[in-house]
């Protein structure tokens, strides 16, 4: 089965600074998909970027970029130019390339994020 | 509709009752996810709806926890006999294969 690890339950970090949230992952396949997810106090799950496994070139979507390192299983996310509404928890999240099913989306157990003002 | 919906927003039961989630997934959407979140915890999957598929349940904590979804759309989350443990956020999702999911705003279960 497939595991998808953020070792950071907290990040802080000051306004308009740039932070990078860290994201592992293990799966023997070798197509999949990687997302990160935005929750705010909401608790409305927003998408915030997708990675297809085949791509060599990095997600970008405005403010926030990935870093995916397919040989290591990495995929973390950066948010440049960090706003106050960007705080709230962020899940990594994996999904194998076809189909679903128990292991179809697997997610981390979130980072939270702090934005000093 | 525009986006996945889902109600009751927040819901308190007594414990020993029943109570029935409901998912409206984006029109179009084949497949359908129910997760559960505990305070301050990640996403714990529940079952899985693809098109006319049997639905995989493998995730359902008990057999008190059941769903259905009907004519391929809308799907109604059952939990009988609640217990205390069962206070969570329920958060359905939806999405065409090998998409990215969407979200609804999740139900609030609390059980007292």
């Amino acid at each position: 089965a497939q595991t998808v690890t953020q070792s950071q339950p907290e990040m802080s970090v000051q306004e308009a600074e740039t932070v990078t949230l860290s994201c592992t992952y293990d799966t023997s396949e070798s197509d999949y998909y990687l997302f990160w997810y935005k929750q705010p106090p909401s608790r409305q799950m927003i998408l915030v970027i997708r990675q297809e496994a085949y791509k060599q070139q990095n997600a970008t979507e405005n403010r926030f970029s990935v870093n995916f390192q397919k040989a290591a299983k990495s995929f973390s996310l950066k948010i440049s130019d960090s706003q106050l509404g960007d705080a709230a928890m962020y899940f990594c999240a994996y999904r194998r390339f076809s189909g679903g099913g128990a292991d179809g989306l697997t997610f981390g157990k979130g980072t939270h994020l702090i934005i000093q003002p | 509709g525009a986006g996945v919906s889902q109600s009751p927003s927040n819901k308190v039961t007594e414990k020993g009752k029943d109570v029935e989630l409901r998912c409206d997934p984006i029109s179009g959407h084949t497949a359908l996810y129910w997760y559960r979140q505990s305070l301050g915890q990640g996403l714990e999957f529940l079952i899985y709806f693809q098109g006319n598929s049997a639905p995989d349940k493998s995730g359902l904590p008990s057999d008190r926890f059941s769903a259905e979804r009907t004519g391929g759309s809308v799907s109604t989350l059952t939990i009988q006999r609640t217990q205390q443990e069962d206070s969570a956020v329920y958060l359905c999702a939806s999405s065409l294969v090998d998409r990215e999911a969407f979200f609804g705003q999740g139900t609030r279960l609390t059980v007292v």
